[in-house]
């Protein structure tokens, strides 16, 4: 089974530049998870998607970041303009359907990452 | 107050010792307690779940939760060099939290041989 896939792995920008990031989650699976990794830090929910809707953004800097899962499947997260405290590594996460399966069953599976650093 | 607390270590120990590893959290609202381990540059990948108090034993790896106090731990027995990761103590509400996991800062494991 493939797992969850992101692009790009690095990516370098100056601040007030905009970046994209793309996640292909584990086929089949309905909730999508997008978490910011600060250097040093744990993950942070930034947003969560069932399907194509959303779940939960509170944590999402609404004023610079967006998120889209259109069509239920793959997922883009978008920062613009980026500030320099934006720079960490951002993980892409699925589980089957947390609604259906309930929190203890429906285990989350990472990507491996986008390292972004924000000159 | 953070709501989950986790000393960052870094902690080094010689192939073969016990590991402890330990997280203490704030809201009792917590219900179902998960710890992590990750690679360097790798996403984290669940290791253990717990959702009660007590021991959880999955060969090697042992979860222990302590509700009333708020304390989880992971310890490790026969500690072996593939260990070396940091580890992520996650603790999720459930109910109507769905899948929202906090996730503690991370200890740095490192055994060497």
């Amino acid at each position: 089974e493939a797992g969850v896939a992101q692009s790009p792995r690095y990516k370098i920008i100056e601040k007030r530049q905009s970046v994209a990031f793309w996640c292909n989650p584990i086929s089949g699976h309905a909730t999508l998870y997008w978490y910011q990794q600060i250097l040093g830090q744990g993950p942070k929910l930034l947003i969560q998607f069932q399907n194509n809707g959303v779940v939960d953004d509170s944590q999402l800097p609404k004023d610079r970041f967006s998120a889209e899962r259109l069509k239920g499947v793959d997922s883009t997260l978008k920062i613009q303009p980026a500030k320099l405290e934006d720079s960490a590594v951002y993980l892409c996460a699925s589980s089957l359907d947390v609604r259906r399966a309930g929190a203890l069953t429906d285990t989350q599976y990472f990507g491996p990452g986008t390292r972004l650093t924000v000159l | 107050q953070k709501e989950v607390e986790q000393d960052p270590g870094p902690l080094s120990v010689p192939e073969g010792a016990i590991v402890s590893l330990n997280c203490t959290y704030s809201n009792s609202a917590f219900q179902y307690f998960m710890w992590y381990r990750q690679y360097s540059r790798k996403g984290p990948e669940l290791l253990m779940y717990t959702y009660s108090s007590g021991n959880k034993e999955d060969g090697r790896f042992t979860a222990q939760v302590d509700k009333s106090s708020k304390y989880i731990s992971l310890f490790i027995r026969d500690s072996q060099p593939s260990d070396s990761a940091t580890y992520l103590c996650a603790i999720n509400a459930g109910g109507t939290s769905y899948g929202k996991l906090t996730f503690g800062q991370g200890t740095i494991l490192t055994v060497h041989p």
